[in-house]
């Protein structure tokens, strides 16, 4: 069955420290792929998203994720995390058999230590 | 600034008395989805409309329900909030390709 792996359910940095999300999914060709944030409270909002060409993309908020074939993953990185990114962060993917809806990870929570 | 608009923010009912969220858009976007989400999971799809077609998902309870009117509104009704009803609800948009979506802020429903 089709899914999104997020491993991490809560990760805590130091404000200023450099971030990375992991996202690995299953899927049976090249997906297009999504990073959302939520904040406590709040709706999900684009953070950014891969449909093809290069595999390093950047998003709003100072945001990039990469996108790697071979590893089936798609992580979310930022170098230096800010206090206001204590947040959820979903990873998903179109379902197959219908590409206008979309799979959610379980969501990483995103703790930053002052 | 095109967006997704739900009203009211907050809503709290009571036990069995029918509610009703709204959802409003700006994006003109084809597709219209309602999920439900429970503290500290992702979204769960209930349905989404593509233009006029109703699609329910499988697991989602009769006693939720919901109209679109037109393209640039969609309801969600519960006829009989159970407490297990008590969530976030939240709205979204999309164009129906390669599963980009857009969402409201959400409705925070308590039943009492």
């Amino acid at each position: 069955a089709q899914s999104v792996t997020q491993p991490d359910i809560h990760i805590t940095v130091s404000e200023g420290a450099s971030l990375e999300l992991r996202c690995n999914y299953s899927y049976g060709a090249t997906p297009y792929l999504f990073w959302y944030v939520q904040s406590p409270g709040q709706g999900l909002q684009l953070l950014l998203k891969y449909f093809s060409g290069d595999t390093l993309v950047q998003g709003i908020k100072g945001f990039e994720a990469e996108f790697k074939r071979s590893q089936s993953s798609f992580n979310l990185r930022k170098p230096s995390v800010h206090w206001s990114d204590a947040a959820e962060y979903f990873c998903a993917v179109p379902l197959m058999d219908s590409s206008y809806k979309l799979i959610f990870g379980s969501g990483t929570r995103l703790l930053v230590r002052p | 600034d095109a967006m997704v608009i739900q009203n009211p923010r907050y809503q709290v009912t009571q036990f069995g008395k029918p509610v009703t969220l709204s959802c409003s858009q700006t994006l003109n976007h084809n597709v219209m989805y309602w999920y439900q989400q429970k503290s500290s999971q992702a979204p769960k799809l209930l349905f989404h409309y593509y233009d006029k077609d109703f699609n329910n998902e499988a697991d989602t309870p009769d006693n939720f329900q919901s109209r679109r009117p037109n393209t640039s509104f969609c309801f969600l009704d519960i006829r009989s909030p159970g407490l297990g009803d008590a969530a976030m609800y939240l709205c979204a948009t999309g164009t129906g390709l390669a599963g980009e979506q857009y969402f409201g802020p959400g409705t925070r429903l308590t039943v009492t």
